[in-house]
């Protein structure tokens, strides 16, 4: 079946240690978002990347990285920089950055702070 | 910027009522209006998704109006079951910043048996 699947489900971070989440999809899509999710809000974008080797600040970007080397991956690295990484993070992907495709999202990685 | 609301944040019902949840948005420049499910730590499950040419759609006893003048939509849940008792995210993907979407903070759904 197609889909996008995240891993691990559960991260613990230590104290300046950086932390790397995977997102891998096989729809076959060009389009790769990061969001972000604090209890009882709804989602910031992070990151995104509309096609290989290309990706753009989100509104939180901050004390975060990507990289897009391939089509089917956009993993993501919580740095130490990031003073509050604990949240939920879910990727997900659509077929284009237009527009009318719907997104698709993974299960999410839940990151905790040790 | 554009801003999502969803009114109520919480709703509490009994078994079998009709009920209306609400989406609001600042800036009518979108392509779609995407209606998500939520179970608690679980990813998002898309439910419907409305063209911005699109008034409605519907599936099964789920009904999803877009009113892009005004910027609002409604999510209409018929005859709720308890299994519909989850938080309900509206998602907005604009025409502009490369179709990322703005989400609101979600309505959390009780339906009591």
């Amino acid at each position: 079946d197609g889909g996008i699947t995240q891993s691990p489900k559960y991260l613990f971070r230590k104290e300046g240690q950086n932390v790397t989440l995977s997102c891998e999809q096989n729809l076959n899509h060009d389009a790769m978002y990061w969001y972000r999710q604090d209890p009882g809000q709804g989602l910031r974008l992070i990151y995104y990347s509309q096609i290989v080797n290309d990706f753009q600040k989100g509104d939180i970007a901050e004390g975060y990285s990507v990289s897009r080397e391939k089509k089917e991956s956009f993993p993501l690295t919580v740095t130490s920089a990031q003073k509050n990484p604990t949240a939920f993070y879910l990727c997900a992907s659509s077929m284009d950055r237009g527009s009318n495709q719907p997104q698709h999202f993974g299960d999410g990685t839940r990151l905790s702070i040790l | 910027k554009q801003e999502v609301t969803q009114i109520p944040a919480a709703l509490s019902v009994p078994e079998g009522e009709n009920l209306v949840l609400n989406c609001s948005f600042t800036d009518s420049a979108i392509y779609n209006l995407q209606w998500f499910r939520q179970d608690p730590g679980k990813g998002l499950t898309s439910l419907l998704l409305i063209q911005s040419s699109q008034r409605e759609q519907t599936s099964g006893r789920l009904n999803a109006s877009l009113d892009k003048s005004s910027g609002r939509s409604t999510l209409y849940i018929a005859a709720s079951q308890p299994g519909d008792s989850a938080t309900y995210l509206c998602a907005v993907r604009e025409t502009t910043n490369a179709g990322k979407s703005t989400f609101g903070d979600g309505t959390t759904l009780t339906v009591k048996p």
